[in-house]
């Protein structure tokens, strides 16, 4: 049973380009939800995706958008890059049923973005 | 807005001894989740257990257990007989059904041979 995927790794840019994270979610789950931790800090949510639209979405600029594909997989893209987005981010699956998603999200390992 | 506490940034225990991870919270909502995830030098967040809050009974995994306190909006994570691979960021979360995880900001555990 594969777990939450997620690609690359690692990724370094510079500032003002552009950069796309992606993600797989756990076989059976339905529902992606994406989340920055920055350096010694809890993970902060951004967004989340159910049915390839935005269900939910934390206190991120437009800059933060995401996309989730029929397979269930989804992408963030970051526009513009500050040097404030460096950090982790990570992706949770979760399966929604009766259009609700259940409480329990499982996370990848995560892609570690660098700007310089 | 709901918010989580952790008040301990580190702590450290030995090898076989007990140790307990400290969490409050603060909403206003009746029926709410709450976990415990743990996160390695690798990275990758795991979950470590999960309360209902509607539930009065503890959960327990193995050597992880909670003593939840509702009224107290208490969230505590008791480690028994610890193993060195349990030296982790441990982080407190809370969530209802559906919406986006609020964490705290961790607790870096480590554990002595």
């Amino acid at each position: 049973d594969a777990g939450v995927t997620q690609s690359p790794t690692h990724l370094i840019k510079t500032r003002g380009q552009q950069v796309t994270l992606r993600c797989s979610p756990k076989s059976g789950h339905d529902t992606v939800s994406w989340y920055q931790q920055a350096l010694g800090q809890g993970p902060q949510f951004i967004f989340q995706y159910y049915e390839e639209e935005e269900r939910q979405r934390g206190n991120f600029p437009d800059r933060f958008s995401g996309h989730q594909f029929p397979n269930y997989s989804s992408e963030l893209n970051v526009n513009a890059l500050l040097l404030g987005d460096s950090a982790l981010y990570l992706c949770a699956s979760s399966f929604t049923q009766d259009r609700i998603s259940t409480d329990t999200q499982y996370f990848g390992p995560g892609t570690r973005l660098t700007v310089l | 807005a709901q918010t989580v506490t952790q008040s301990q940034p580190e702590m450290s225990v030995q090898e076989a001894e007990t140790v307990t991870l400290s969490c409050t919270y603060d909403t206003s909502e009746s029926d709410y989740y709450l976990f415990w995830y743990k996160q390695p030098p690798s990275r990758q967040m795991i979950l470590v257990i999960r309360q209902e809050a509607y539930k009065q009974q503890n959960a327990t995994e193995n050597r992880f257990s909670v003593n939840f306190q509702k009224a107290a909006k208490s969230f505590s994570l008791k480690i028994s007989d610890s193993q060195l691979g349990d030296a982790a960021m441990y982080f407190c979360a809370y969530g209802l059904a559906g919406t986006a995880l609020i964490f705290g900001k961790g607790t870096t555990l480590s554990v002595s041979s």
